[in-house]
C-alpha cells in the first residue's frame, strides 16, 4: 500500500538555524498538510496546500514558516530561524480529496532545537 | 473556531474489557468526524469515520456514532486486546475561512491494555 514518507526521522538544530523537513506524499493525492505535535500536546494544524498554493494556514504558520512542492513529488516545510519552542514532532499528511477523504500520515520528523 | 475535546488519558484496561473514549466537538459548519489511531513510532492512521448525523463508523471491532444533538462521537469497543494499546485521536473536518477543509484533531487519549 502506498505511504507517505518523511525525512529525516530526527533533526537536531541550533536556535536561529534554518531547517527543511521533507515529505513525499502519496502520488495521486491532491491535498497536502503539515501538522505538529509538541510532546504530550494535541496535534496542531499548520498549513494545507492544494494546486501548488497554500489553501489554509493557522496562526502558528507565521512568516518563519514556508512550504514548497518543488518537483511534483516532494513537499517541504522550511523554518527560517528556529526557536526553542519549535521543538516538536512534525507530521506530513496527504489526502485524495475533501471533505471526507481521510488523511494519510507519515511517521513524522522529531525536531529538537537546542 | 473548531475544536475537539477528548477525555484525558491514559485509559488502562484489562484484556476483554469494554472501552469507551469520549469525544465532543465544536464546529461552525456540519463537519465530518473521524477517529485515528497512532501506534508507537508511527504516524496517525484512520480507524473509522462518519460523515452525517446518526451515521455509525466501524472498523476492527471499534464503533462510533455521529450524534449531532450532543455534538459527540464517542469511540467504543466491546472487548479490547493488548494489541489495541495505542493513542487514539478524535478529529473533525470542516470548512476553513479559505473555503477548503481543515482536519482538526483532539489531544489524543492513550489506551493501555494489560493481559
Amino acid at each position: 500500500e502506498p505511504e507517505v514518507t518523511q525525512t529525516p526521522s530526527h533533526q537536531v538544530t541550533q536556535m536561529g538555524q534554518e531547517v527543511i523537513l521533507r515529505c513525499v506524499p502519496i502520488s495521486n493525492h491532491l491535498y497536502f498538510y503539515w501538522y505538529r505535535q509538541i510532546l504530550g500536546q494535541k496535534v496542531e494544524f499548520l498549513v494545507s496546500f492544494y494546486n501548488n498554493e497554500i489553501s489554509e494556514k493557522s496562526e502558528i504558520f507565521d512568516d518563519q514558516f514556508s512550504v514548497e512542492r518543488p518537483d511534483g513529488s516532494n513537499f517541504t516545510l522550511k523554518i527560517r530561524s528556529t526557536k526553542l519552542e519549535d521543538s516538536a514532532m512534525y507530521f506530513c499528511a496527504s489526502s485524495y480529496g475533501q471533505p471526507n477523504s481521510p488523511l494519510h500520515f507519515g511517521n513524522g520528523t522529531r525536531l529538537t532545537v537546542t | 473556531g473548531n475544536s475537539v475535546t477528548q477525555m484525558e488519558g491514559p485509559v488502562t484496561l484489562s484484556e476483554e474489557a469494554f472501552l469507551t473514549i469520549n469525544c465532543t466537538y465544536t464546529a461552525t459548519g456540519y463537519p465530518s468526524l473521524f477517529w485515528y489511531v497512532q501506534y508507537p513510532g508511527e504516524g496517525l492512521q484512520l480507524l473509522l469515520k462518519a460523515t452525517k448525523a446518526d451515521d455509525k463508523g466501524s472498523n476492527k471491532g471499534f464503533e462510533a456514532t455521529y450524534r449531532k444533538e450532543t455534538t459527540s462521537f464517542h469511540l467504543e469497543k466491546g472487548s479490547v486486546q493488548v494489541s489495541d494499546s495505542a493513542v487514539y485521536f478524535c478529529a473533525l473536518s470542516d470548512q476553513g475561512s479559505g473555503g477548503s477543509y481543515i482536519p482538526t484533531f483532539g489531544r489524543g487519549t492513550s489506551l493501555i491494555v494489560h493481559p
